[in-house]
């Protein structure tokens, strides 16, 4: 099975910062890597498809990179409404990491 | 415009089965995989396996192997998942998504999520 690692598992930040969070699959994926947001008791939201595809009505501050085995999502500047959680998935066979919290700090 | 209407909270004894439905709406059913995920809480995203509408084929997760059966209704665009032999650990919040059949591998509509308890 392919295994998927984020990091960090929480992370703190300000209204206006620009954040990363990475994943990484045990073997490669080419670019078939997925993120996404999900917001407390709401269904999780596509962000990006493909590594870096930008899914339709997400804002361009959203951006995803890599291939292979490593991947990192961007958040250019950060708004109130980015605050969730944000989970990788690579779509071979379709497990997803265990979750980036994002928080205000 | 494209929805997916799961059914409501269930409570169940450990043992037992729960069968969880998912209707579509808005968009071509048979053109779709609709793929399961669980979400324990406080805990994230697992992938329990997937169902080709037009086919009826199905891949599961190995962990789920032998106690969950996808199913679908093609009559009324919808979408079913059993777990039987429930535990305490099945608690969860229970998601179905669609996934295009030819092309990108992605899940762009998700329900509104079932929580499924499991208690004694």
């Amino acid at each position: 099975d392919i295994q998927m690692t984020q990091s960090p598992s929480s992370l703190s930040a300000s209204v206006g910062d620009r954040v990363t969070i990475t994943c990484r699959a045990s073997q490669s994926i080419s670019s078939y890597l997925n993120w996404y947001q999900q917001k407390p008791g709401k269904a999780p939201k596509l962000l990006i498809y493909d590594a870096s595809s930008l899914q339709s009505g997400v804002p361009s501050r959203f951006s995803g990179s890599g291939s292979g085995t490593d991947f990192t999502l961007t958040i250019s500047s950060l708004q109130p409404e980015d605050f969730a959680a944000y989970y990788c998935q690579q779509s071979y066979s379709w497990t997803f990491g265990q979750g980036t919290k994002l928080e205000i700090k | 415009q494209v929805q997916l209407v799961q059914s409501g909270a269930e409570v169940k004894k450990p043992g037992a089965s729960v069968k969880v439905s998912c209707k579509a709406s808005g968009y071509t059913f048979t053109g779709y995989y609709m793929h399961w995920v669980r979400q324990a809480p406080g805990q994230g995203l697992e992938w329990m396996g997937r169902i080709n509408p037009n086919s009826g084929g199905t891949n599961y997760a190995q962990k789920f192997q032998g106690r969950v059966t996808m199913t679908r209704d093609t009559s009324i665009n919808t979408a079913y998942m059993e777990l039987s032999r429930l535990r305490s650990d099945d608690t969860a919040v229970y998601y179905c998504a669609r996934d295009p059949l030819v092309g990108t591998t992605l899940f762009d509509y998700w329900g509104q999520g079932t929580l499924v308890t499991v208690s004694s």
